[in-house]
């Protein structure tokens, strides 16, 4: 079956740097998102990977290696309003998303 | 733009009722898509329309019916044709430009409870 694993909730001190990993197992690979999501708001789109290596984006970026079927988001210098879920999502062989069930990052001040 | 548009934001049905929830878009995006999101769970796909007059089964198609009429390809409708408990959710509408591999654009999600 296809899987995807990430961690359920994290926290994390306002100013410093968090990852947020997230491994998968899918029939194929075309691509990895990192999406973000607000308590009762919808996933907004942070980033995608298709090769190997890291993508900087501001403050955010997530780093991809196939071979081991694994991905991290790096978040820097931390804002409460980064307190949200940050989902995975692979696009495997049949170009259909499948989901994680997300992370939950809760910001300390 | 508006982007992606949903109706209703909240809904109670009762097991057994009909509804149906209508997704928007002013984005000309070919692909639309239909996900239900659960506590503790990740984004489940219902069904998808990859063109307007064109629709498929997702992950979690039962007890659903959609449709993407193709004199109104911007609009995607989600249909509860004997609502159940089970069925209580929010969902969610995304559409794409083309590709599978583009980014999603989501509407702002339906909170449906079935009693």
């Amino acid at each position: 079956g296809q899987n995807i694993d990430q961690p359920t909730e994290m926290t994390a001190t306002e100013g410093a740097i968090v990852q947020i990993n997230c491994t998968y197992q899918t029939s194929g690979f075309n691509g990895l998102f990192w999406y973000q999501q607000h308590a009762g708001e919808a996933p907004t789109f942070l980033s995608y990977n298709v090769l190997d290596g890291l993508e900087e984006k501001g403050r955010f970026s997530s780093f991809l290696s196939r071979s081991k079927g694994y991905s991290y988001l790096l978040l820097k210098e931390l804002q409460m309003k980064d307190s949200a879920s940050y989902l995975c999502a692979v696009l495997d062989s049949n170009y259909q998303l499948i989901w994680g069930a997300g992370t939950k990052l809760i910001i300390k001040p | 733009n508006a982007g992606v548009t949903q109706t209703p934001k909240f809904r109670v049905l009762k097991t057994g009722q009909s509804m149906t929830l209508l997704c928007a878009q002013d984005m000309n995006h070919e692909y639309m898509y239909w996900y239900r999101q659960d506590p503790g769970m990740g984004l489940r796909l219902i069904h998808y329309s990859v063109g307007e007059g064109t629709t498929a089964k997702g992950e979690v198609p039962d007890g659903y019916n959609v449709s993407r009429l193709k004199k109104k390809k911007q609009n995607f409708l989600l249909g509860l044709e004997s609502a159940a408990p089970s069925q209580t959710s929010v969902y969610f509408c995304a559409s794409t430009p083309g590709a599978e591999s583009d980014t999603q654009y989501f509407g702002p999600g339906t909170r449906l409870t079935v009693l």
